[in-house]
């Protein structure tokens, strides 16, 4: 049973340019949160998705940051225009039906914004 | 404004003693709490959690005390490892409902070594 995985680890992008950074949680798990992670922080929730619905997004930044969920395929968090303070590392957890109220994280995508 | 605290940034500690991780929240509607792992370039590793309902939860080496009316909790580890070194989040979440336990308020993490 595979873990979270994410894709891609690490993504460079210069000031203005588009990153996305996909996730695909854990067999069976319908249930996709975001966290970021600043330098010398904890993380920091972003969104929370289900299947084709954004459940919660008060962790996300108004403008430029924006998530998903389809059907098929993987969660996808894209953020346009990327400025240095995007810098971080974005971490996808999952959770799934019948589990503890636990999280299982992917690795991480660390994004560099030259 | 910082609801989850983790004071102290670093904890040095020699194998086989006890290391003891400290955390303090100031939201009251927090009621399960976790702590997690976390090695270079991975995703953190839950490692245990509580239920505000409890004092105390052990498994195996590691053990979670909570006391409420400090809004305070603390993870035990006992005896400690070298493969114990990581960094290690506190976390807590408000039930709100469904699945709302997946949005966690984590600490800043305190970086554990463990000598030989």
């Amino acid at each position: 049973n595979a873990g979270v995985m994410q894709n891609p680890r690490h993504l460079v992008r210069r000031r203005g340019q588009e990153a996305r950074l996909r996730c695909s949680p854990m067999k069976g798990h319908s249930h996709v949160y975001w966290y970021r992670q600043l330098p010398e922080e904890g993380l920091k929730f972003m969104v929370y998705l289900q299947k084709e619905n954004i459940i919660d997004e008060s962790g996300m930044p108004k403008e430029r940051f924006s998530a998903e969920f389809p059907k098929e395929g993987p969660s996808i968090l894209r953020i346009q225009q990327v400025v240095r303070g995007d810098s971080a590392a974005y971490f996808c957890a999952s959770y799934g039906p019948g589990g503890a109220n636990v999280l299982t994280f992917g690795a991480g995508s660390r994004l560099t914004v030259l | 404004d910082q609801q989850v605290k983790q004071n102290s940034p670093s904890l040095s500690v020699q194998e086989g003693r006890i290391s003891i991780l400290n955390c303090d929240y100031t939201n009251s509607m927090f009621d399960y709490f976790l702590w997690y792992k976390k090695y270079p370039a991975e995703g953190p590793t839950f490692l245990i959690s509580i239920s505000s309902i409890k004092d105390k939860n052990e498994d195996g080496r590691f053990t979670v005390f909570l006391n409420k009316s400090a809004k305070h909790l603390s993870l035990h580890i006992v005896p400690s490892q070298p493969g114990d070194s990581a960094v290690y989040f506190c976390a807590a979440s408000a039930y709100a409902g469904g699945t709302s336990y997946g949005k966690l308020t984590f600490g800043q993490g305190t970086i554990l070594t463990v000598h030989p």
